[in-house]
């Protein structure tokens, strides 16, 4: 699987939203891009993902670059059970497994 | 069905001994993952089973460490001869269809002594 690219910390102010960035400029045509977080001492949730298109769920919204070497995760609006580990990871079609790196640490700030 | 349980949440044992952790799966889906994180990294693959076949395995799961899934529903994960680099949180997870996210069950957390 290609390698993704997060800044390790970002803060957000409650009720503002995020942009977390991931960078994954050697992404193949058949990889997914898939999100989760990680509250502590949780295992990880499934936020989202996708593939070319731009995605939104309850959770939260995926944009994709047109060139898709890059994403942002968008949380609209930033609470306090937002604060977690998020990883930003590349799937391909053909994978059975995903290789999450360290991930962003979110902390929102009340 | 409210997850994925993982059993036991903690455990502490002493080098040497041998531990089995146990993984209840959503029961629908049909493929299964084990994962092990250590402090301050995202999880590292281990295994996958579909139904009770094992089709992939990490270089990371070393002989000492055994997988199954004998009827296609809860799995097992043994480690033999416990080390102390054996100490981390092992997750467990399951998905219906290869392209569907993953849930991850709260993981057991082992500290070898």
């Amino acid at each position: 699987d290609a390698k993704t690219t997060q800044p390790n910390s970002m803060e957000s102010n409650e009720e503002e939203p995020v942009h977390l960035p991931c960078n994954h400029s050697t992404i193949s045509g058949t990889d997914y891009i898939h999100w989760y977080r990680q509250l502590p001492s949780q295992g990880p949730e499934y936020v989202i993902h996708g593939l070319t298109s731009n995605v939104n769920n309850r959770m939260a919204s995926l944009a994709i670059a047109e060139d898709r070497k890059s994403s942002t995760l968008i949380l609209h609006r930033a609470t306090l059970r937002d604060a977690a580990v998020y990883y930003c990871i590349l799937r391909d079609s053909e994978g059975n497994q995903f290789y999450f790196g360290t991930g962003t640490s979110l902390t929102v700030i009340p | 069905d409210t997850g994925v349980s993982q059993d036991p949440r903690h455990k502490i044992t002493k080098r040497g001994q041998n531990v089995t952790f146990r993984c209840d799966p959503i029961s629908e889906h049909n493929r299964l993952y084990w994962y092990r994180q250590t402090l301050g990294q995202g999880p590292e693959f281990l295994t996958y089973f579909q139904n009770e076949a094992q089709l992939e395995k990490s270089r990371l799961l070393s002989d000492r460490f055994s997988a199954e899934r004998p009827k296609g529903s809860f799995s097992t994960l043994e480690i033999q001869r416990t080390e102390q680099g054996d100490s981390a949180m092992y997750l467990c997870a399951s998905s219906l269809a290869r392209w569907d996210g993953y849930t991850f069950g709260s993981g057991t957390r082992l500290t070898v002594v």
